[in-house]
């Protein structure tokens, strides 16, 4: 059952902590993106990567950290130097070549 | 970021209309255009995308774009209760080889039963 996963689905954090999710697809995508949805508000990127190894900044990269050590994975961490963290957090993928991103179930992070 | 203009809505239709949407954009040499569904507390699932001048028809979405006005829309025919949603209307940024999108804030519609 081929798709795009996110975990976990809510997130509750007290300020201060650093916090990572995750997101996995087994769709073989090479792209994979991370954006922040306010109430309101359009999908803001936060940072992509095209290929394993290899990340780029988005618009709202600071505060954020990630990794991509294998084609599944693409984990985003919330550091404690991001000043409002409550959102809700959506991981996307395309394949290479492709035009369209598929988005993960998302997760909603709340900071206490 | 690119601009990317929505009418937050909402759009109310009665079940069987025609439910007409519109986005505006700013960069003139934006290259693909994409609409989104998205229901209440999920994540926005792919509708249909374009990317020449004219009419893109997907069942009962059509997608029109005018790039010389810079505006896409997304007509949904023969409304449905269970197309009531908010529409995100993004934009595939000019000149980037990394398929960076810019999204609207969205479109809410109301299918009225």
């Amino acid at each position: 059952d081929g798709g795009i996963t996110q975990s976990p689905k809510y997130l509750f954090r007290k300020e201060g902590q650093n916090v990572t999710l995750s997101c996995e697809q087994n769709l073989n995508h090479d792209a994979m993106y991370w954006y922040r949805q306010d109430p309101g508000q359009g999908l803001r990127l936060i940072y992509y990567s095209q290929i394993v190894n290899d990340f780029q900044k988005g618009d709202i990269a600071e505060g954020y950290s990630v990794s991509r050590e294998k084609k599944e994975s693409f984990p985003l961490t919330v550091t404690s130097a991001q000043k409002n963290p409550t959102a809700f957090y959506l991981c996307a993928s395309r394949r290479q070549g492709g035009h369209e991103q598929f988005f993960g179930p998302g997760t909603r992070l709340t900071v206490l | 970021q690119k601009e990317v203009e929505q009418n937050s809505g909402p759009l109310s239709v009665p079940e069987g209309a025609i439910a007409s949407l519109n986005c505006t954009y700013s960069d003139r040499g934006s290259q693909s255009f994409f609409w989104y569904r998205q229901y209440s507390g999920k994540s926005p699932e792919l509708i249909m995308f374009i990317y020449s001048n004219g009419d893109k028809e997907d069942g009962r979405f059509t997608a029109q774009l005018n790039k010389a006005s810079q505006y896409v829309s997304l007509l949904i025919r023969d409304s449905q209760p269970s197309d009531s949603a908010t529409y995100l209307c993004a934009i595939r940024e000019a000149n980037s080889n990394d398929y960076k999108l810019s999204f609207g804030a969205g479109t809410t519609v109301t299918v009225r039963a």
